[in-house]
């Protein structure tokens, strides 16, 4: 059984780029969401994808946006970078409504400079 | 709106010590919750599910309870270690199908 696998593991942004970040989901996990934590915070909910459509969307702005494949890995997109958007994005798996627990992986650590 | 609250921020104990981690829910309609660790940096580890019709978790020296009712879970950690030094999250499923965190307890075992 693979694990959730996210790419990169670290990058570095100027602000107003874009940056697309990506997920492998666990087998046999068909929902993938995203989540932005910020240093000593808790993980915020930013969207989540079950069969390639978005069905649940955190307080997070429009330029913030996503999309799952056909074999449930997804990406995020974000646009117009901000200094505000330095966090730890990390990526959770699981069946919906996450009934049998989520798995997450071990994150991308993004610096916007 | 469901909030999740973690007492004690932090805690620092001797190895060996038995410790508990206090986790509040504000919304009782949960079907499960889920305990997390973290080390820095780094992403978050699975480390007890709890479905709401159970009251208990146990793996290894790690038992979980869930009082769904006064809205509390805690996690309970037998002889500690420097090596559990970490933070540690729960969460409870949102009305999205997402997960709600608390903030965590930063755990520090010295040896």
């Amino acid at each position: 059984e693979t694990g959730v696998t996210q790419s990169p593991t670290h990058l570095i942004k100027t602000r107003g780029q874009q940056v697309t970040l990506r997920c492998s989901s666990q087998s046999g996990h068909n929902t993938v969401s995203w989540y932005q934590q910020a240093l000593g915070q808790g993980p915020q909910f930013i969207f989540q994808y079950y069969r390639e459509e978005e069905n649940g969307r955190g307080n997070f702005p429009p330029r913030f946006s996503g999309l799952q494949f056909p074999n449930y890995s997804s990406e995020l997109n974000v646009n117009a970078l901000e200094l505000d958007d330095s966090a730890l994005y990390l990526c959770a798996s699981s069946y919906p409504q996450g009934m049998y627990g989520y798995t997450f992986g071990s994150g991308t650590r993004l610096t916007v400079v | 709106k469901q909030e999740v609250t973690q007492i004690p921020a932090a805690l620092s104990v001797p190895e060996g010590e038995n410790l508990v981690l206090n986790c509040s829910f504000t919304d009782s309609a949960i079907y499960n919750l889920q305990w997390f660790r973290q080390d820095p940096g780094k992403g978050l580890t699975s480390l007890l599910l709890i479905q709401s019709s159970q009251r208990e978790q146990t793996s290894g020296r790690l038992n979980a309870s869930l009082d769904k009712s006064s809205g509390r879970s805690t996690l309970y950690i037998a002889a500690s270690q420097p090596g559990d030094s970490a933070t540690y999250l729960c969460a409870v499923p949102g009305s999205q199908g997402n997960l709600i965190f608390g903030k965590g307890t930063k755990l520090s075992v010295k040896p």
